[in-house]
This record gives C-alpha cells, sequence and structure tokens, in this order.
C-alpha cells in the first residue's frame, strides 16, 4: 500500500511571495502519478498540477510548480507570487498505474492549510 | 455540462438508517470513484469502478455498498448507518490515460449519523 506525508499541517505567508509545500511518499511501484489538489472554503476539489514518475521534467502550470525527485520520493508545491485566492487546503495525492494502462484511485495525504496574508 | 453532479448536499440519518448517495457524470468517464473526507484527514477511497457493472473496494470499504448500473451513475449505499460513518462524501470520475487520469469532483454531501 502506497503512503502519502505531509509534514505541514499550516503554512501562512504575504501576498506576493513565494511558498513551498512539502510532500513525501512511500511505495515500491515504478509506474504511478503524483498530483497537487486545492480545496479552499467551498470544498470543491480542484486539479492544480499533475505529474507522471517517468516524465524527468518537473510539471509547471503558470504560478505553480513541482520539484519531484523520484529517488527520494518527494513532490514537492512551489506557488510564485501568492494571490489571496490561494489560500486553501492543498492536498498531495499519488495514483499507482497499472501494467495494462488502468489506474487506481488517489491516496491523499493530510493537507496543508495554505494561509495568504493581504 | 454539468460535470459531477451530487445528490443530495446535505442528510441526518439515524443510527440504523439506510440511504444511498448518487452520483452522475455527464462526461463518459469509464472510472467512477467514492471518497469520504473527515476532519483533518485527506480523502480515503472508499469503492471505485473501472466500468459500468464492475466495482472495487477502495481502502475503507466496510459498512458501504455500491453499485454501477449505468455508466454515467455511481450509487453509494449505507445499509445500516452508524455514527462513525459521519463524514463527506465525494465522488469523482476520471479520464482515460492519454489525458493524465485527471479526477474531477462532485461537490460533496455532508452525512450526519446520529
Amino acid at each position: 500500500a502506497q503512503t502519502v506525508t505531509q509534514s505541514q499541517p499550516e503554512m501562512s505567508v504575504q501576498e506576493a511571495e513565494t511558498v513551498t509545500l512539502s510532500c513525501t511518499y512511500d511505495t515500491s511501484e515504478n509506474n504511478y502519478y503524483l498530483f497537487w489538489y486545492k480545496q479552499p472554503p467551498s470544498r470543491q476539489m480542484i486539479l492544480v498540477i499533475r505529474q507522471e514518475a517517468y516524465k524527468q521534467q518537473n510539471a509547471t502550470e503558470n504560478r505553480f510548480s513541482v520539484n519531484f525527485q523520484k529517488a527520494a520520493k518527494s513532490f514537492s508545491l512551489k506557488i510564485s507570487d501568492s494571490q489571496l485566492g490561494d489560500t486553501a487546503m492543498y492536498f498531495c495525492a499519488f495514483m499507482k498505474q497499472w501494467t495494462g494502462g488502468g489506474a487506481d484511485g488517489l491516496t491523499f495525504g493530510k493537507g496543508t492549510h495554505l494561509i495568504i496574508q493581504p | 455540462n454539468a460535470g459531477v453532479t451530487q445528490t443530495p448536499k446535505f442528510r441526518v440519518l439515524k443510527t440504523g438508517q439506510s440511504m444511498t448517495l448518487l452520483c452522475a457524470q455527464d462526461m463518459n468517464h469509464e472510472y467512477m470513484y467514492w471518497y469520504r473526507q473527515d476532519p483533518g484527514m485527506g480523502l480515503r477511497l472508499i469503492h471505485y469502478s473501472v466500468g459500468e457493472g464492475t466495482t472495487a473496494k477502495g481502502e475503507v470499504p466496510d459498512g458501504y455498498n455500491v453499485s454501477r448500473l449505468k455508466k454515467q451513475n455511481f450509487l453509494l449505499g449505507l445499509e445500516s448507518a452508524a455514527p462513525s460513518q459521519t463524514s463527506v462524501y465525494f465522488c469523482a470520475s476520471s479520464r482515460p490515460r492519454t489525458s493524465g487520469y485527471e479526477q474531477y469532483f462532485g461537490p460533496g454531501t455532508r452525512l450526519t449519523v446520529t
């Protein structure tokens, strides 16, 4: 079974600063995906960014980027130029990919509550 | 497109009562999932389905049953509700491998069992 650990229960930064959220995972699988999901107070789960394990290049989506270290089983999220609307719970998640092309459900970490201060 | 919808949005049950949560998606996705979210926890997988007529157990399946009779619907049943099943329940559906297995989530159902 896979486990996902987010060691920062809560973080607070000033608007426009850069912040990095940590995530480590434990797996014996070689083919998998990693995700960061955002959950604002509305409770809606929103995909922030996705990384395929076989890709060495780190994924980026506008102000969001990841630092994927496969050997260290680390998958951190960097948010640049943080905005008030980034205030939310952030969840790191792991998905095992099957040999035949299918995939399991997501295994989530416990989340990091990110607060952006004006 | 409505995306993923869940019915109902809120529900209060007494211990021992039964109920069914309905999830519907209009994106023609093959994969569908049920998760629960408890305070201080991430979402945990209850059951999932990789296609019409198929279901599989996730991390916390005890006390729940599911059915996928139609591709667009995934039902989660509680036969005899217990206070430990008080939670927020999320349904999700997934795009295929070519689209990176992105999961689209419904708005959640808050269930309280007294």
